[in-house]
C-alpha cells in the first residue's frame, strides 16, 4: 500500500497570507490527524478527523482549521499567517475506528511551511 | 491536558550496549502507549506500541514496558546499532490525540 502523502512538501508564504495543505491517507484509513512540529514546541496535536467530522481538537487558535472529504483525504488551512506558524506540518492516518482501541498512526513526510 | 515527560533528553551509547528511555504521563485515562522514531529530515515512524492491558511487549531488539500504577512506560533497545541513532518520542493517549514527549536524542557510537 502507498503511504501517507502530503502536498506540497515545501511552501514559502508571507505574513498575513493564508495557506492550504493537503493530506492523502493510506488507502482504507479513515482517521486523519494533523500535527505541528517546531524545534521549540516539539510535536503538537492540531486536530483529528474521522468520517468527515472533527473528533478531536488541540489548543491552537481558530486561524487553524481543517476538513476531511468523503474519500478520507484531508486539508488544513491556516489564515492570517504569522511568523510563528513556520513549522513542519505532519499528517497521520489511522486504520481503525473509534471503538477498537487501536490508535496507531502513520505519518506522512510533512509540509515544511516558512512564513516570511 | 496530558503532561508528558521523557528522560533522558539525550543519550549516547556504545554500539552493542543497551538504551533505555522513560516516559512519564499524567492522565490516568491513557490506555495506548506508542514509541516513535524520527531520523533527521524524516517522518516519525511507529516502532512499537502497547495497550494498557499488557505489561510488556517485545519486537526483536526493542521492547516496551508499562507501569500503569506509576504512570510511566519505557523503551528498551538492546544490542544498539548505528542505525538506531535518531530522536525517539513517546506519545501516550486514550484516543487519536497523541501527546508527544519532548523527545530523546539517541546517538550510537561506533
Amino acid at each position: 500500500k502507498a503511504g501517507v502523502t502530503q502536498t506540497p512538501r515545501y511552501l514559502i508564504k508571507t505574513r498575513g497570507q493564508q495557506v492550504t495543505l493537503s493530506c492523502s491517507p493510506i488507502s482504507g484509513h479513515r482517521s486523519v490527524s494533523w500535527y505541528q512540529q517546531t524545534p521549540g514546541q516539539g510535536l503538537q496535536f492540531l486536530f483529528e478527523y474521522f468520517s468527515e467530522t472533527q473528533r478531536n481538537k488541540g489548543n491552537f487558535p481558530g486561524r487553524f482549521s481543517g476538513r476531511q472529504f468523503s474519500n478520507s483525504r484531508s486539508e488544513m488551512n491556516v489564515s492570517t499567517l504569522e511568523l510563528g506558524d513556520s513549522a513542519l506540518y505532519l499528517c497521520a492516518s489511522s486504520p481503525s475506528g473509534w471503538d477498537t482501541g487501536s490508535y496507531e498512526q502513520y505519518f506522512g513526510p510533512g509540509t515544511r511551511l516558512t512564513v516570511t | 491536558g496530558e503532561n508528558v515527560e521523557q528522560h533522558p533528553s539525550t543519550l549516547s551509547v556504545q554500539e552493542g550496549d543497551s538504551a533505555v528511555i522513560k516516559c512519564t504521563y499524567s492522565d490516568s485515562a491513557s490506555n495506548y502507549f506508542p514509541w516513535y522514531k524520527q531520523e533527521l529530515g524524516k517522518r516519525p515512524q511507529l516502532i512499537i506500541d502497547i495497550r494498557s492491558n499488557v505489561g510488556e511487549k517485545k519486537d526483536q531488539r526493542i521492547a516496551v514496558t508499562l507501569n500503569k500504577t506509576a504512570k510511566h512506560f519505557s523503551l528498551h533497545i538492546t544490542e544498539t546499532q548505528p542505525e538506531d541513532s535518531a530522536v525517539y518520542f513517546c506519545a501516550p493517549s486514550n484516543d487519536y490525540k497523541l501527546s508527544f514527549g519532548a523527545g530523546t536524542t539517541v546517538t550510537v557510537r561506533a
